[in-house]
This record gives C-alpha cells, structure tokens and sequence, in this order.
C-alpha cells in the first residue's frame, strides 16, 4: 500500500498564474477530500468526492477554486488565477466509504505564491 | 455546528513524562472521536479513534484515550513520551457520517525536551 499519493510536494508560482494540484487515493477508497492548512485558519475542508463525484464544495474559497475528480485512481484541484493569499500547504485524503472510517493523509503540497 | 477544542496550543514535557492532551468537543449526539499526528512536512497520521464500546481506546505509539460524555472530552495520554513523539496533534470529532465530515481542532504542538 503506497498510500495517498500527492504531486508536487513543493509549488512556487507567481500570482495570476495556474496551479495545478494532483492526487492519487489509495486503492479501494471511495472517498476523496482535499484540505487546506495554514497557520491562521488551520485546517479547513476544501471539497470531497464519493465515487468521484463531488459531494460537498461548500468549503472551496472562491471560484479560482476548482476540483475533479475524473477516475478512481486521480483528483486534481486547480487554482486560475493564484493569489499570495492561496499559500498554503494543501492535502489530500482517502477514506473507505463506512461510518468512523479514518482519513489516510497524503504529505502535502506547499503552495507558494509570489 | 460540531466543533473541537484544543485549549494548549502548545505544551513541552521532558523525555519519560507523562503527557495529556486535552480536546473538548460540542454537540449532542454521540461523537465519532479521532487524534491524529502530523510530523514535519508530513500528512496527518491516525492515532486512534472512538466511536462505540469501551470508552477507553488503545492507539499506535503507545497512546491511548478515554472518551468522556460527562465532560464531553476526549483526551490523549502517553505514561511515558519519547522524543520522537514531538510533532503536532489534532482531535477530530464526527457525528453519524463519514468520518471526511470531520471537524478538527486547531492543533496542539508538543516539545520534548531531553
């Protein structure tokens, strides 16, 4: 088992321009969540998926935002335009779709933006 | 809204203490619990989880639980820490959905000093 898998680990991009975030769930999983961390706000839940279909956005900031998820095995979550603000480390995570399932993290991708 | 707290932000203790982690959480129904770890540059980890039965939860790393309705708490112990036990620690709380619907605390950082 790999775990969830995340690409790239480190973004620096100046502002205005796209970023693309990828992730690989672990195998099995039916469930899929980006995250957000930062120092001010702390983790906050961005979008999650259920047999790729997106369940709940209600956390996606704005409409630079956006979010698929187009096979079992792939998501991405895409920034257009970025902004210094969106700096952040951002997550994936995978869970198996039953009651008190846990998340399984992947390491993160840290977002720089100039 | 569900939401968790962690009241220490951040709490040093030296190598073979004692450690808890305190975490208080709101709402009325019965809770889905979990800690999490996040090392540096690392996604969070799984720790333990509550959600049935024996009120007090055995973890990884020699770490346990005991979730207390009365007090709505729900805490993490460790009889003896090690240094490789610094890192940052989340509870998170759910009710009757997928554990993704979590809601997280902000965190308590622990330092281990020699």
């Amino acid at each position: 088992d790999a775990g969830v898998i995340q690409s790239p680990r480190h973004e620096v991009t100046e502002m205005g321009q796209e970023v693309t975030l990828r992730c690989k769930p672990i195998s099995g999983h039916d469930y899929l969540f980006w995250y957000r961390q930062t120092m001010m706000r702390g983790l906050e839940l961005l979008i999650y998926f259920n047999n790729n279909v997106p369940i709940d956005d209600s956390g996606m900031p704005e409409d630079r935002f956006s979010a698929k998820m187009p096979n079992a095995s792939f998501s991405t979550l895409k920034i257009q335009p970025s902004e210094p603000r969106d700096s952040a480390v951002y997550f994936c995570a995978s869970s198996l779709g039953v009651l008190h399932s846990p998340l399984h993290f992947g390491n993160g991708t840290r977002l720089t933006v100039t | 809204a569900q939401s968790v707290t962690q009241p220490d932000i951040h709490i040093t203790v030296s190598e073979g203490a004692s450690l808890e982690l305190r975490c208080n959480y709101s709402y009325g129904a019965t809770p889905y619990l979990f800690w999490y770890v996040q090392s540096p540059g690392q996604g969070l980890q799984l720790l333990l989880k509550y959600f049935s039965g024996d009120t007090l939860v055995q973890g990884i790393k020699g770490f346990e639980a005991e979730f207390k309705r009365s007090q709505s708490s729900f805490n993490l112990r460790k009889p003896s820490v090690h240094w490789s036990d610094a890192a940052e620690y989340f509870c998170a709380v759910a009710y009757n959905t997928n554990a993704g619907k979590s809601t997280f605390g902000d965190g308590t950082t622990l330092t281990v000093k020699p």
